[in-house]
């Protein structure tokens, strides 16, 4: 059926290095992905959204990166520093009318150590 | 920025009895979500509402469940008959503007639901 996953449940890094996170979905027919950040007791938080008609797309100090071959999406998050740690989901959205809805994958704990 | 806001942010009742789950989306947006996660779990939609009636429900939101825009600004959520695997956070959420195709969500807070 149609999914979105996220191959790393846990990922630890040094402040100051950049951090990968990824995420691999099985719905061709996906045309909108979005991954949110979510901080201990508080909603998702937007990061980035990118549509299927590109490949990359930069905001401040994240990247995302859209593979449609492959059906992966990785969102790259430079110079990390211990606020960037949180859960980070994607999310994907079909073509539909009004109503759409987001599927969410199960999410990443990143951990940045000082 | 502009926000979501729920009330109340917990929520303890009895299984059993009724809850109302309360949200004020951002005021020009059209369509509104309700989004529920499980401890530990992924974020998973419940049901989506635009020009006043639902879009699209997921099969968590069976007949025990309503949502209702009583006014302009409110947007709530009814579980009619908690039970105990109802426990879990309710974000709410809204996205605006013409079409509401691939726009940004906004979403809330949420209100942590536990059913004793």
């Amino acid at each position: 059926g149609e999914s979105v996953g996220l191959h790393l449940p846990t990922l630890s890094v040094q402040e100051g290095d950049n951090s990968i996170i990824n995420c691999a979905y099985s719905n061709s027919a996906s045309d909108y992905f979005i991954w949110y950040k979510q901080e201990s007791g508080k909603g998702p938080q937007f990061i980035i959204d990118i549509r299927s008609n590109m490949d990359k797309r930069q905001g401040q100090r994240v990247t995302v990166l859209l593979n449609k071959t492959v059906k992966h999406l990785s969102l790259q998050i430079a110079a990390t520093q211990p606020g960037d740690s949180a859960v980070y989901f994607c999310a994907e959205e079909g073509q539909r009318n009004a109503g759409n809805m987001l599927t969410f994958g199960g999410g990443t704990r990143l951990m940045v150590k000082p | 920025e502009p926000e979501v806001t729920q009330t109340p942010s917990h929520q303890v009742t009895q299984m059993g009895q009724e809850v109302i789950l309360r949200c004020v989306p951002i005021s020009n947006h059209l369509y509104f979500y309700w989004y529920r996660q499980i401890l530990g779990q992924k974020v998973e939609f419940l049901v989506s509402f635009y020009n006043n009636e639902i879009s699209e429900k997921s099969e968590i939101f069976d007949d025990q469940f309503s949502v209702e825009r009583p006014d302009g600004s409110n947007f709530t959520l009814k579980i009619r008959s908690t039970k105990l695997e109802d426990s879990a956070m309710y974000f709410c959420a809204s996205r605006g503007q013409a079409t509401g195709v691939n726009e940004k969500l906004f979403f809330g807070s949420g209100t942590q639901l536990s059913v004793l």
